[in-house]
């Protein structure tokens, strides 16, 4: 069974800092990739996906996310956060086949400090 | 166009009870997924249902069934309600086009039991 690793489970920043967290999966086959975003008192909205292709993709807000077959990773990355992004980020994945679930990571809970 | 519906947003039960959440998918969508999401966890997967059936299924007893109706809308129905089904029910809708995997999520209802 495929599992979803995000280490850091609580980041602190302050506005203007960079951002980046860890999402680790385990799965040998093709897999699709997401990270979602889910800010305080609303639903899960989609940041960015990785289907194929350029493994460096990039989602709304400034958000950018690199897949790194090797490593098995699909990190999430933003040069610079705002107080806006003070919200919890899933990682997620599932298998490149079919009406597949999701799996989730345990999420990561940034608060950005003006 | 609306997005993925649920209701009701909140629900208070108690031990033993049974509860049915209900979802509309996204208009043109006709697969939906339920998952479970309990405080502070990402979304673990439940089921899921397209053309009236269930297709997958995740770690859930036995206790957590489904439904999907002709217009696509589905319901989830829980039996025998434990102190650890409290969470934050979410649907999930995916569009008819197999390969494009990208879901779409509902405001959640948030059931608690007591």
């Amino acid at each position: 069974a495929q599992s979803v690793s995000q280490h850091n489970h609580h980041v602190i920043l302050s506005e203007a800092a960079s951002l980046e967290l860890g999402c680790n999966y385990s799965y040998g086959g093709t897999v699709n990739l997401f990270w979602y975003v889910q800010y305080p008192g609303q639903h899960l909205q989609l940041l960015l996906k990785y289907f194929s292709g350029d493994p460096l993709v990039k989602g709304i807000k400034g958000f950018e996310a690199e897949f790194i077959k090797s490593k098995f990773s699909f990190n999430l990355r933003k040069p610079s956060v705002q107080w806006s992004d003070t919200a919890e980020y899933f990682c997620a994945v599932n298998r490149d086949t079919g009406r597949r679930a999701l799996t989730f990571g345990s999420g990561t809970r940034l608060q950005v400090q003006p | 166009d609306a997005g993925v519906t649920q209701s009701p947003t909140h629900l208070i039960k108690t031990r033993g009870q049974q509860v049915t959440l209900r979802c509309s998918p996204k208009s043109g969508h006709d697969t939906v997924s339920w998952y479970q999401q309990a405080l502070g966890q990402g979304p673990q997967f439940i089921f899921q249902y397209y053309e009236e059936e269930e297709r997958q299924r995740g770690n859930f007893p036995d206790r957590f069934s489904g439904h999907q109706f002709p217009n696509y809308s589905s319901e989830l129905n829980v039996n025998a309600l434990l102190l650890g089904d409290s969470a934050l029910y979410l649907c999930a809708s995916k569009g008819r086009e197999v390969s494009y995997n990208e879901q779409f999520f509902g405001p959640g209802t948030r059931l608690t039991v007591l």
